[in-house]
């Protein structure tokens, strides 16, 4: 199993660029989340999906929009950058909703926006 | 709103050394809990679950406690080499799935 994969690991945009930040997992999860995380504010949940077609709003989830046509698949789409979008961007999964399971995470994706 | 704690911020040991990291959190309405391991510019790597209705948890030289009513977690590390060197994040989690994160411990183990 590869796991779960993100690309781009690195990226830079310019102010008002969009973009999409691409997460696949091969383990048959059904639940997918994004996170950022910031120096010295841990990380922060952006958007999660438990399932193909259902989506749901995070913590942090003003500038970014995200859709799940596939259980493999849960791409993040940022839709008019902006600096205070400069992060890195992690993306998780794990088997099911339900607090059961345990969570992994991919190796990131850092995103400088100028 | 469900807050981490993570103390100490950062920890300097030698090694051979058993340590202690602590994390507490405020509703103690959660599933269970996860302690993850960070290296840096890296993903992070989980280390244990922790069931809401489980008392602790071990894998290898590492073993994890959580006391929900008290709203407290403990990771230990037996035998610190420098390998084990990273950050340590704690995340409870809820029905949803959802992880709240502290900002974690940064771990040096010297030679």
């Amino acid at each position: 199993n590869a796991g779960v994969t993100q690309t781009p690991k690195f990226q830079v945009l310019k102010t008002g660029q969009s973009m999409t930040l691409q997460c696949a997992q091969d383990m048959n999860h059904e639940y997918m989340s994004w996170y950022r995380q910031d120096p010295g504010m841990g990380l922060r949940l952006i958007h999660y999906s438990v399932g193909a077609g259902i989506t749901d709003q995070g913590e942090v989830p003003n500038g970014y929009n995200v859709s799940r046509s596939t259980t493999e698949d849960f791409p993040l789409r940022l839709l008019s950058a902006a600096p205070s979008q400069t992060s890195v961007y992690f993306c998780a999964s794990s088997y099911a909703a339900g607090g059961t399971y345990e969570q992994y995470f991919g190796p990131g994706t850092r995103l400088t926006v100028t | 709103k469900q807050e981490v704690t993570q103390i100490p911020a950062a920890l300097s040991v030698p090694e051979g050394e058993n340590l202690v990291l602590n994390c507490s959190f405020t509703d103690s309405a959660i599933y269970n809990l996860q302690w993850f391991r960070q290296d840096p510019g890296k993903g992070l790597t989980s280390l244990l679950l922790i069931q809401s209705s489980q008392r602790e948890q071990t894998s290898g030289r590492l073993n994890a406690s959580l006391d929900k009513s008290s709203g407290r977690s403990t990771l230990y590390i037996a035998a610190s080499q420098p390998g084990d060197s990273a950050t340590y994040l704690c995340a409870p989690g809820g029905a949803t799935n959802k992880l709240i994160f502290g900002t974690g411990t940064l771990l040096a183990v010297q030679p």
